[in-house]
């Protein structure tokens, strides 16, 4: 079975663009969630989406947002990039209920000059 | 949300050491889950314990539900062991500071 793959590895954007990170789920998992990791502020959840809905929120600013395809795939855009938006993004899948053991694929490092 | 306090931040042993690592919990937990951070970013699995013990070679974990804490058990240690140690809980992960742990020959 394949793991989570994310897309882009790597990405380089400037202060004021914007970017789009995608993120497909192991087969049969329906929940996708992103994942912020930075050396100052360490992991951090941004949000969650289940049936196409986001189903949790962490505290981040409406610069970022994202959304979930009818096959489960997950996309999250960030708008208006600044300095400190770059981290290693993460994202995981899991099953279906509110509890469930998360697979983490290999991350996006998005560096914003 | 949940507080995670993962001890101790750091820990550098001589290679065939045994070692333990802790997460302490503000609140209930139900989905805890331990991972290794690989050199270039990725977090693997390491065990989903919300509750006992389950062991994976030379890995053990048992997690005490009822006190909110759970131990990460590392026997043997190798130099492939380094690296960063996290514990996560919560319907929206909340997760630890990370142990770093540097096995040396």
């Amino acid at each position: 079975k394949a793991g989570v793959t994310q897309t882009p590895r790597y990405l380089i954007k400037t202060r004021g663009q914007q970017v789009t990170l995608s993120c497909s789920p192991i087969s049969g998992h329906r929940s996708v969630s992103w994942y912020q990791q930075t050396p100052g502020q360490g992991l951090q959840f941004l949000f969650e989406y289940f049936s196409e809905t986001q189903r949790n929120k962490g505290n981040f600013p409406g610069r970022f947002s994202g959304r979930q395809f009818s096959n489960s795939r997950s996309e999250m855009n960030v708008s208006t990039l600044e300095l400190g938006d770059s981290a290693l993004y993460l994202c995981a899948s899991g099953r279906s209920g509110q509890y469930n053991e998360q697979f983490f694929g290999p991350g996006t490092r998005l560096t914003v000059l | 949300g949940i507080q995670v306090e993962q001890s101790p931040p750091d820990l550098i042993l001589q290679e065939g050491a045994n070692s333990t690592l802790r997460c302490n919990f503000s609140d209930s937990v139900n989905n805890l889950q331990w991972f290794h951070q690989n050199p270039w970013g990725q977090l693997i699995n390491l065990f989903y314990i919300p509750s006992g013990t389950k062991q994976n070679g030379r890995l053990s974990a048992t997690t005490v539900a009822t006190e909110r804490y759970s131990l990460l058990y590392i026997s043997s240690s190798q130099t492939t062991d380094s690296g960063v140690y996290f514990c996560a809980s919560g319907n929206q992960f909340y997760f630890g500071t990370g142990t770093s742990l540097t096995v040396i020959p």
